[in-house]
């Protein structure tokens, strides 16, 4: 079935500093969305892409529109309350059930 | 807070007994679905819904769950008879159509002892 290959798997980051996470799936799909998880077990809703690249503050989304088989998200000067664990999860084309990356556990530290 | 509403938060039930949890989707969203969540952060895709009508499902749920979206009353989920690895955190979401975002509700966290 269609996979999702996300990494990193683990992300340990010092307040200020910028870093990338990504995702490959192994066929084409025709849209991403990009979720955080809290502590909780919310899923929050950071990004949803059919194409392209979308910002928002320090976040920063694209996905790649002419093969659709990769998504990236950047976040820049990490700060505390973006720990957690950040999802991509991906649909292809006919399909109406996502399928998720394994998920990146980010820490930032002070 | 999150527009789609699931109850309860937490559930615990003993091993064999029905296990049933709910979901008001976000208004003007007639599409469902329901994953759940284990231990290890792997998503599982139960089950969804297009209004009333069951659009996909995997075998575990047609074998062991009862699902369903009535019209003007909550979504449900229905383990028939709890299992120790049915413990998970079951997520339900809605969209607006089968092609765009979804919006995932708190969850509710299954406990099976």
């Amino acid at each position: 079935g269609d996979q999702v290959e996300q990494s990193p798997s683990a992300l340990s980051l010092h307040e200020g500093t910028d870093s990338a996470l990504r995702c490959n799936f192994t066929t084409t799909m025709r849209s991403v969305q990009w979720f955080r998880q809290n502590s909780r077990g919310s899923l929050i809703s950071l990004f949803y892409l059919a194409s392209g690249t979308k910002e928002n503050g320090r976040l920063k989304s694209a996905f790649d529109s002419k093969e659709r088989r990769y998504s990236t998200l950047h976040i820049r000067d990490a700060q505390l309350e973006d720990s957690g664990t950040y999802f991509c999860a991906a649909v292809n084309t006919g399909n109406y059930k996502y399928v998720f990356g394994a998920g990146t556990r980010l820490k930032v530290i002070a | 807070n999150s527009k789609v509403i699931q109850t309860p938060r937490y559930l615990v039930k003993g091993q064999g007994q029905k296990a049933k949890m709910r979901c008001i989707p976000e208004k003007g969203h007639p599409v469902v679905f329901w994953y759940q969540q284990n231990k290890n952060n792997e998503f599982k895709f139960l089950i969804n819904f297009q209004n009333q009508e069951v659009l996909q499902q995997i075998d575990m749920t047609e074998k062991r769950f009862s699902a369903e979206c009535p019209s003007n009353s909550p979504c449900s989920l229905e383990i028939q008879s709890s299992e120790a690895g049915d413990s998970a955190l079951y997520l339900c979401a809605s969209s607006r159509t089968g092609n765009s975002d979804y919006t995932f509700g708190s969850g509710t966290r299954l406990l099976v002892i």
